[in-house]
């Protein structure tokens, strides 16, 4: 969606650490996801943050949310092949009282050996 | 064994003809959401549902049309109407009052 932009594709190593970006325009956004895609599947809920937090931690997953630049990161520790598939961002604006997302375009994550 | 299912994961439809997608959730959500979803874009919202016997547009509801009869079901019908409907629709779930939704596997519409 145009309220949320990401970078469209990110290749990294296997055994490396992947960082995908996104930001968004809604200030008053009270949660922040991140969802997992594989090809010709649905998309599988890897995390989702509060936006009164700044970090949250989940095994090999990082979010990092910065509400000043209304940036917010995943960070996979330890890639592994499995791990390439499209990542998007989603948003959840306050100001939508019935709860909907804003998605961002998708990442398209590679794996490399 | 809890979850949403959507069915047929593969279905083919000739010019003119309508076609409805089912999608079921037996995780108790009061919510549910159909997505559209082209080849390197994001997810764009067709309908969405808060509660059983009432939905409303989401940004490309043109072509398409919903029912809520119970809170498990939500189908989808593509009509005729829809000019370009190959695509890959994806159905979600979620608590109403929060924004997390959870996805079905999909189903994949090719009009021959």
């Amino acid at each position: 969606g145009e309220d949320v932009e990401q970078s469209l594709f990110l290749s990294v190593r296997e055994g490396d650490s992947s960082v995908i970006n996104c930001t968004y325009t809604d200030s008053s956004s009270t949660y922040l996801y991140w969802y997992k895609q594989e090809p010709g599947a649905g998309l599988q809920l890897l995390t989702y943050i509060f936006s009164n937090m700044d970090m949250k931690q989940d095994q090999r997953l990082t979010v990092l949310l910065n509400k000043k630049d209304k940036h917010l990161s995943l960070r996979i520790a330890d890639t592994q092949t499995g791990d390439s598939a499209i990542y998007f961002c989603a948003e959840s604006p306050e100001r939508s009282n019935d709860y909907k997302l804003s998605f961002g375009a998708g990442t398209t994550v590679t794996v490399r050996a | 064994d809890g979850g949403i299912t959507q069915s047929p994961k593969y279905l083919f439809r000739k010019e003119g003809q309508n076609v409805t997608l089912s999608c079921e959730q037996n995780l108790n959500h009061d919510a549910m959401y159909w997505y559209r979803q082209d080849p390197g874009q994001g997810l764009r919202l067709i309908y969405y549902s808060q509660i059983v016997n009432d939905f409303q547009k989401g940004d490309i509801a043109e072509g398409y049309s919903v029912s809520r009869e119970k809170k498990e079901s939500f189908p989808l019908t593509v009509t005729s109407a829809q000019k370009n409907p190959t695509a890959f629709y994806l159905c979600a779930s979620g608590l109403a009052g929060t924004g997390t939704q959870y996805f079905g596997p999909g189903t994949r519409l090719t009009v021959l």
